[in-house]
């Protein structure tokens, strides 16, 4: 049981660049989600999964594209990088969207740094 | 718009004594609250969380005190270890809700 996994760890990207975050679970949860860390904001959600085949726009969906084709994947695309996009990005997953228990609750990956020149 | 609030980047505690961090909200329909910590280099893991129909909730070290009036939580460590050293996040959502709504994080040191 490998809970979340991100891929890669670790990108450095040109302005203009493409690239594809991928995130994978083997839990069958429901719910999957892509959060940016940056100094001083917290983790703010990107997009987010309620099922396979859905998304949706959370706080700071601008610049990014996802898609969820299967349940165990959630992918988060960046078509044309820029600066502002350096960041440390968190996939996460959980069996609702409430979270309501120490069992129901988002369980995160290692994270995916990024860097954008 | 942040929703959540944690108004210290950061906390020196001395081992052994209390560290206690600090989170406020403005919604008042969150009626779910919970606490991450997070390591450098890993993902945030689940603290511990309390229900808005509950003033407190303890687990082992960890307290969480919620105040609903003044729309304030507070998580108690006691005592406090060098382990413990990380960034805590508090999050809190609503029913109906899809995801939850996190504060900027606390960093808190403990000092050997």
């Amino acid at each position: 049981n490998a809970g979340v996994t991100q891929t890669p760890k670790f990108r450095v990207l040109k302005t203009g660049q493409s690239m594809t975050l991928l995130c994978a679970q083997d839990m069958n949860h429901e719910y999957m989600y892509w959060y940016r860390q940056d100094p001083g904001m917290g983790l703010r959600l990107i997009h987010y999964s309620v099922g396979e085949g859905t998304t949706a726009k959370g706080e700071v969906p601008d610049g990014y594209n996802v898609s969820r084709l299967k349940k165990q994947n959630f992918l988060l695309g960046l078509e044309s990088a820029a600066p502002s996009q350096t960041s440390v990005y968190f996939c996460a997953s959980s069996l609702s969207g409430r979270a309501l228990s120490s069992t129901d609750t988002q369980y995160f990956g290692p994270g995916t740094r990024l860097t954008v020149l | 718009d942040q929703q959540v609030k944690q108004n210290s980047p950061s906390l020196s505690v001395q081992e052994g004594r209390i560290s206690i961090l600090n989170c406020d909200y403005t919604n008042s329909m969150f009626d779910y609250f919970l606490w991450y910590k997070k390591y450098p280099a890993e993902g945030p893991t689940f603290l511990i969380s309390i229900s808005s129909i509950k003033d407190k909730n303890e687990d082992g070290r960890f307290t969480v005190f919620l105040n609903k009036s003044a729309k304030h939580l507070s998580l108690h460590i006691v005592p406090s270890q060098p382990g413990d050293s990380a960034v805590y996040f508090c999050a809190a959502n609503f029913a109906g809700a899809n995801n939850l709504f996190f504060g900027t994080g606390t960093r808190l040191t403990v000092i050997p």
